[in-house]
Order: structure tokens, then sequence, then C-alpha cells
């Protein structure tokens, strides 16, 4: 099985509504981030978490919030869903070592 | 603040040729670097990292980088190509020692491996 789980791996929304994408990790790691990967501009960084009572903003948070419900669960929500949301998400997560471990990725549709 | 610079979003190599993708950092102290690559619809893979230990790394599948202080550079390298290295590589930095890191990734080079 898989060390980091995504779900859903893909999703078409329309504008306006919210979704959730969630994230679940059994490598015991304290730290979870989420990025979104558009093409031509890498990955970037729209939260992290370093314990479950820690949670920051990355560089692009407007438009999203996230949730650390457990160790092992980092979700996170598009509160009103828009076009320029369209991408791919990941999650990863990482110990006390400094290698990010990430998960498969959601492709994100917002029509 | 810190950023990286992939120079050459596309490069193409033959098989068998040697593969250089090039990575520069910007930071006010010596960071932590990494080369992530990501084959066709799958999420990013460590290839190596350096963490301020010897300045020669060697990851899997034959790569290597060398951290070069001096030119704020850490090249990604392989002598000799191979169909299944055509995949997107980046290149990524984080602050070293602060016990809070997040990586921050270049905009990715998409290297193809002509046969």
């Amino acid at each position: 099985d898989a060390d980091v789980t995504q779900t859903p791996r893909n999703r078409i929304t329309k504008t306006g509504k919210r979704i959730m994408l969630e994230c679940s990790q059994t490598k015991g790691h304290d730290r979870m981030y989420w990025y979104r990967q558009d093409p031509g501009l890498g990955l970037r960084l729209i939260y992290y978490s370093f314990d479950v009572k820690d949670i920051n903003k990355g560089e692009i948070s407007d438009g999203y919030s996230v949730s650390r419900q457990a160790q092992a669960k980092f979700s996170l929500s598009l509160e009103s869903a828009i076009p320029n949301q369209t991408a791919l998400y990941f999650c990863a997560t990482s110990g006390s070592e400094e290698t990010q471990y990430f998960g498969p990725g959601t492709r994100l549709l917002v029509l | 603040a810190q950023s990286v610079t992939q120079l050459g979003s596309h490069v193409s190599v033959s098989e068998g040729a040697l593969v250089l993708l090039r990575c520069n950092y910007s930071s006010s102290v010596p960071p932590y670097l990494f080369w992530y690559v990501q084959y066709p619809n799958q999420g990013l893979q460590l290839l190596l990292k350096y963490t301020s230990a010897a300045t020669l790394v060697k990851g899997i599948n034959g790569f290597e980088a060398e951290f070069k202080k001096s030119e704020t550079s850490f090249h990604l390298t392989k002598p000799s190509a191979h169909m299944s290295d055509a995949a997107e590589y980046f290149c990524a930095v984080s602050p070293p020692h602060t016990g809070r890191r997040a990586l921050t990734f270049g905009s990715g080079t998409r290297l193809q491996v002509q046969p």
C-alpha cells in the first residue's frame, strides 16, 4: 500500500462549489504539506503543518483552507472554487530528515 | 528569501548522451538542495539531496549532482541517458538547520530522450 494517499484522484467541479481534497499517510510523519502544480510554474506551496496544532500559510494560500484532523490526515478545501484553481494538487509528508514524500496527486478541473 | 532557477524548461538528448540539467539557487546561507523526478501521471520522487555533507551527491538511477557554493549551483548530471529517464525534473531548496522547513521548487525541466 502507498505511504501517502490522496482522494479523489480526479475531480471535476463547477465554479462556486465547495470541495475537499484529502490526504492520508502511514509514514508516521509529523509534517504535512499541500502544493499545487501548474505547467511551467513548478510546485507552489499552499499550506503546511508541522504538527496537529501548527498550521502555516504558504505562498499561495488565498482561496484555500486546511484542516489537520490527526497526525496522519491533512485536508485541503476550496471554499468556493474558481476556474484558475484548476491544477494538479499534491500532498507531501516529511519526518525529522528533510526528504519530502509525495502522494500521487489529485487532478482538479473547475468549470 | 530563497529561490531556485532551472535553466531550460525542455532538454532533449540522445540515448547514451550526457544529461545535464541546470539549477541555480539564491539563499542568504548555504541551503539544503534537492532534485526530484516526476514520471508521467505520478507524484514526485526524490533523486538525491545535499545537506551540507559531501559536495558531490550520488542519487538513484545513476544521477549525481555537485554543490558549488561559489557558483550557487546544483546541476544534475548522468553520464549516459536512458529512454526511461524521460520525465520532468525539479530542483528544490530549503533553509538549513531551522527545524521548520518547507521546500521552494524550481519551475521544472522536462527531459526528452531520443532513440
